[in-house]
């Protein structure tokens, strides 16, 4: 199962982009890179998944370099309510489905 | 937009005591997944079901937990008897997840317990 290690705080203000780095050095071959994102006393929520290259959605962008050993999370111009903790996990067909959740990425965006 | 149900959203309890969670999936998914959140960690898994069969269980603490999907829809997860350590979030998500593809998975907004 693949491991993932990402900082496990950073500090942003209102309009900045933000990127968070996670390191997955043994991605099995057919994992996808997954980031979930985890608002407090709620539960986490999908926010984008990728496999080589670049992938953009409404919400993030999401990089990830030829070798995959790791992959970054870029948000465009957070808000105060991107305040939240996001997750980096390796999702693959030969895990079953069971993501394995590290303590995540909590960001605190400040006015 | 379906969400993921649970209930209750707080528990308080004393230690000893049997708890009950309950979780209903979005419409149509067979997986569903329990995971228990301990305060400043990620989630973890405790159980997951594919229809009505469990698939994984394997760190269900099964001394005191239960988890039951009987028809393959809801599902519940029994604690009895609660310890101080089982104070945490329990997290129930679901997917329609088939093999060889992928399919996020969607979380309910949890059930808060407390053993005092």
């Amino acid at each position: 199962l693949a491991k993932t290690t990402q900082p496990i705080s950073m500090d942003s203000y209102e309009g900045q982009e933000v990127n968070i780095t996670c390191s997955h050095n043994n991605i099995a071959t057919n994992d996808y890179i997954t980031w979930y994102q985890q608002f407090p006393s709620q539960g986490p929520r999908f926010i984008i998944q990728g496999y080589k290259t670049k992938v953009t959605n409404e919400v993030a962008s999401l990089f990830i370099p030829a070798d995959r050993k790791s992959s970054t999370l870029s948000l465009p111009r957070v808000s105060l309510s991107d305040t939240a903790v996001y997750y980096c996990l390796g999702d693959g067909d030969n895990q079953g489905g069971k993501l394995i959740f590290g303590q995540g990425t909590e960001l605190s965006v400040k006015p | 937009e379906a969400e993921v149900a649970q209930s209750p959203r707080y528990k308080i309890t004393e230690k000893s005591q049997a708890v009950a969670f309950w979780c209903d999936p979005i419409s149509g998914h067979a997986t569903l997944y329990w995971y228990r959140q301990i305060l400043g960690q990620g989630p973890e898994l405790l159980v997951q079901f594919q229809d009505e069969s469990v698939v994984d269980d394997s760190q269900l603490p099964k001394d005191r937990f239960s988890a039951e999907r009987l028809k393959g829809v809801d599902s519940t997860l029994k604690i009895q008897p609660a310890e101080l350590g089982d104070s945490a979030m329990y997290l129930c998500a679901s997917s329609s997840r088939l093999a060889g593809t992928y399919n996020e998975q969607f979380f309910g907004p949890g059930t808060r317990l407390t053993v005092l």
